[in-house]
């Protein structure tokens, strides 16, 4: 199946740095990414959409100012945390798809493991 | 959206068959019923998605009911490489073939 890099896959900064976490398609064109944040025993939660070349859709409640998104190619997708801080610590996880449709599986990265001190 | 409810959790035995249900009564005639798995530390991975026919592969199969207000995936032998958090989720126009999880079915399986 097509696979989906995420890196690094886990991070410790210190409070007010600025953390970002890539996202790659290694063998197909994702013209859509998503990501997502999990926090310890809960499920996925939708954070923002991104489209390449275009704006990220982001989710209710999700500061897009804090969670930059920055999707400059087909295959790179980036999540920048802004001035992090202890509540930004959470296990972040990208997914791709190379088109739309509801029937077309859903790739997913590996996940980041972030954690803010 | 179109919601799902599955059981929190569920215990099997390993060597033997595993029944995952999913409710999901809301579904629309053009949603694709999904499912995704959560291995401990990692990010989900794809199981199985149908729309009306009952659908066989590699991994498992998916019963979908011919109402389709419910489905159930069917693990034919569980292993302890199986425990993990099962997702079902609907797809579809309605909410732009999003991936929106909701908590899952944590599956235990016992030696």
């Amino acid at each position: 199946g097509a696979v989906v890099s995420q890196h690094p896959s886990r991070v410790i900064c210190k409070s007010g740095t600025s953390v970002k976490i890539e996202c790659r398609s290694l063998d197909f064109q994702a013209t859509t990414m998503f990501w997502y944040r999990q926090f310890p025993k809960q499920s996925l939660m939708l954070m923002a959409t991104s489209n390449e070349g275009s704006k990220a859709t982001y989710e209710q409640g999700v500061e897009k100012d804090k969670f930059l998104i920055n999707h400059a190619s087909l295959t790179l997708s980036t999540l920048t945390v802004a001035s992090a801080h202890p509540e930004d610590s959470s296990f972040y996880i990208c997914s791709a798809r190379d088109r739309a449709g509801a029937d077309t599986e859903a790739f997913f990265g590996q996940g980041t493991r972030l954690t803010v001190v | 959206d179109a919601k799902t409810t599955q059981p929190n959790s569920m215990e099997s035995n390993e060597e033997e068959p595993v029944h995952l249900p999913c409710n999901h009564s809301t579904i629309s005639g053009t949603d694709y019923i999904h499912w995704y798995r959560q291995l401990p530390s990692q990010g989900p991975e794809y199981v199985i998605h149908g729309l009306t026919s009952n659908v066989n592969n590699r991994m498992a199969s998916l019963a979908i009911a011919e109402d389709r207000k419910s489905s159930t995936l069917i693990l034919h032998r569980a292993t302890l490489r199986d425990a993990a958090v099962y997702y079902c989720i609907l797809r579809g126009w309605r909410n732009n073939n999003d991936m929106r999880f909701g908590a899952g079915t944590r599956l235990t399986v016992k030696p």
